[in-house]
């Protein structure tokens, strides 16, 4: 079983300053961990993914985030945002293996992030 | 743009009616995936087919069915409709040999569909 937490609903943030989505996650696989982005009335996005390699991924647009096993974690951050990111964010976890279908990732309830100029 | 095609838009009806969603997966994507997005459920996964075979299900309502054509594209079945279906339906696809799990997922625009 697994299961992903975005610990905030809401995330409001001035433009120019840092981001920071926090999101843990639960598996009893390693796991696969994706952040996708949703602008609205758009698809979502992938933002960025890590599959077993580097703990720190970057992604696009600036950002990035840090698999941390030890506190099931993978926060996503941004050093400065911009208007253009507000947007929804979800996180999601996976299985992690190869071939496995649709039903073995799990999305988050996403986060709002609203930027304030 | 992702290169996944859905019609319509938007879409509004009325309880007890049926309405198909029609999703066109990226060139070459032979995967294809529905999802179901709602204020109070967040973004759900209902079924997925791989080269016109379902693939997984998920909490797809008996109410709801989906196919796979040899061409690739896909629809979504909603019948039977009820105020509780109004949410927005997204259609995905991913590369050969990249399950979701590994790879990436192609969103389009979704849906919306409106039950009054």
């Amino acid at each position: 079983a697994q299961s992903v937490t975005q610990l905030d609903s809401h995330v409001s943030v001035s433009e120019g300053t840092p981001v920071l989505l926090r999101c843990n996650y639960s598996s009893s696989y390693s796991p696969s961990l994706f952040w996708y982005v949703q602008h609205p009335n758009k698809g979502l996005q992938l933002l960025l993914k890590y599959t077993s390699a580097a703990t720190l991924v970057k992604g696009i647009n600036g950002f990035e985030a840090e698999f941390k096993k030890s506190e099931t974690s993978f926060h996503l951050t941004k050093p400065s945002a911009h208007m253009s990111d507000a947007a929804e964010y979800f996180c999601v976890v996976s299985a992690g293996y190869s071939g496995g279908g649709a039903d073995g990732l799990t999305f988050g309830k996403g986060t709002h992030l609203i930027i304030q100029p | 743009d992702s290169g996944v095609t859905q019609t319509p838009k938007h879409l509004i009806t009325a309880t007890g009616q049926r309405v198909t969603l029609r999703c066109s997966p990226r060139s070459g994507d032979l995967s294809v995936y529905w999802y179901q997005q709602s204020l109070d459920q967040g973004l759900q996964f209902l079924i997925q087919y791989y080269n016109g075979e379902e693939r997984a299900k998920g909490n797809i309502l008996e109410r709801f069915s989906a196919q796979q054509f040899p061409d690739l594209h896909s629809e979504l079945n909603l019948s039977s409709l009820e105020l509780g279906d109004s949410a927005l339906y997204f259609c995905a696809s991913s590369a050969p040999g990249l399950g979701p799990n590994t790879g990436e997922l192609f969103f389009g625009e979704g849906s919306r569909l409106t039950v009054l």
